[in-house]
Order: C-alpha cells, then sequence, then structure tokens
C-alpha cells in the first residue's frame, strides 16, 4: 500500500512565523500535491510537483512556496503566516503519465495561525 | 475551466437503506476521468470509486456504484445497503486525461448514516 505521511496532524503557529509542513511517500511516485481543505469550498490546489526540483503553481499559491528536493518529499512552506491561512492542509501523490490512478492522501495537517 | 459541482452540502440516510449522491461538472474535453473519494471523520481521503468517460458502463465496487450521464455531465454515487461506517465526506473529482494528474474536486457531501 501507498503510503504519504505528513509530519504533523496538528499545528499551533503565530502570525509572522515561518511555517513548514513536510510530506513523505514511499511509493516513487513523480507527482507530488498540496491542498487546502475549507468547509465549503472542497479541496483547492495550491501547488504540485512532477519531478524533483520541478513545481507548478495550483489554484491559490499565493502566500505558499514549496520545495522538493528529493523525490519522495514535498515541503510546503508559508513564509509569513497569517490567521487566514488557518486551514486544513492535505498532500497527495500519484503515479505520472497514467490518468486513471488515482492520487495517495496523507492524514492532513489541521494548522491553525494565531 | 473545468468545474465540479456537488449541489448537496449535507445528506442523510437510514442504516440499510440507499442514498444517491449527486455530482455535475463542466468540460470541453472527451476523454478524461471521474473520481469520488471518501474521507472519514479525522481520517485519510481514500478512493471509492472511479469511471473512465469513453466507457459507457457505470463503474461498480461492492456496495458502490455510479450513474455516469455522459452528454448531461453528470456522475452520481449510488450507496446500496448503507453501514454506519459509510458516514463521512464525499468528494466529487474531475481529471483531464495528460500527464499532470491534476485533480478538481467538488465542494462535498457530508454524509450521516442514522442507525
Amino acid at each position: 500500500d501507498v503510503k504519504v505521511t505528513q509530519s504533523s496532524r496538528y499545528l499551533v503557529k503565530r502570525t509572522g512565523e515561518k511555517v513548514f509542513l513536510e510530506c513523505v511517500q514511499d511509493m516513487d511516485h513523480e507527482n507530488m500535491f498540496w491542498y487546502r481543505q475549507d468547509p465549503g469550498l472542497g479541496l483547492r490546489l495550491i501547488y504540485f510537483s512532477y519531478d524533483v526540483k520541478m513545481k507548478e503553481k495550483g489554484d491559490i499559491p499565493e502566500g505558499y512556496s514549496v520545495s522538493r528536493e528529493k523525490k519522495e518529499r514535498f515541503s510546503l512552506i508559508l513564509e509569513s503566516a497569517s490567521t487566514n491561512q488557518t486551514s486544513m492542509y492535505l498532500c497527495a501523490s500519484s503515479i505520472a503519465g497514467v490518468s486513471d490512478q488515482p492520487q495517495h492522501f496523507g492524514d492532513g495537517t489541521r494548522l491553525s495561525i494565531l | 475551466a473545468q468545474t465540479v459541482t456537488q449541489s448537496q452540502p449535507e445528506m442523510s440516510v437510514q442504516e440499510a437503506e440507499t442514498v444517491t449522491l449527486s455530482c455535475t461538472y463542466d468540460t470541453s474535453e472527451s476523454d478524461y476521468y471521474l473520481f469520488w473519494y471518501k474521507q472519514p471523520p479525522s481520517r485519510q481521503m481514500i478512493l471509492v470509486i472511479r469511471q473512465e468517460a469513453y466507457k459507457q458502463q457505470n463503474a461498480t465496487e461492492n456496495r458502490f456504484s455510479v450513474n455516469f450521464q455522459k452528454a448531461a455531465k453528470s456522475f452520481s454515487l449510488k450507496i446500496s445497503d448503507s453501514q454506519l461506517g459509510d458516514a463521512a465526506m464525499y468528494f466529487c473529482a474531475y481529471r483531464k486525461e495528460g500527464a499532470t494528474n491534476k485533480l478538481i474536486f467538488g465542494t462535498g457531501t457530508l454524509l450521516a448514516v442514522q442507525p
């Protein structure tokens, strides 16, 4: 089974802090994704990466950056956390080039910015 | 741009009964994939069922089946013999044929199962 592991289930940070959310997958997947989940809005794509050091902006990249130095790890960075970034963050991974294959999700990180 | 709409924010079903969750989407593509994902409370999101647009036959996975109407751009999920463990948030998602595998999600339907 694919395992996608997010480093924290719950995280509380202060406004203005630099926040790192880590995600690791163990299936050698090329694609990795970061989503934000908010009530009534579903999942919105922040960034995705299709290879090491390769990234593309999703629908809501403002205020976020990402890093993918190794294939198995994809980090989401909040450069200067703000209260409107309080949310559930989901990481996912998938095989590249096979469209019917699903994305596999981590457990999520519930981030609170105070 | 493609969009996915789930018009039922919340649904409720009695245990052992059948429930149908609605999903519509908008696309100009002819080849694409549709998915239903389940997110139980405080647990990991998992795939329930998938449908390839080029297949006319509706997908089925045990108690879960879909009603795929390509012309109407409708992709509803039917859960038969509902169980308490089916209580979850259900998301419909669309993916265009291609290499990036990006998904577009609906806003979700929260399903409650009454004993």
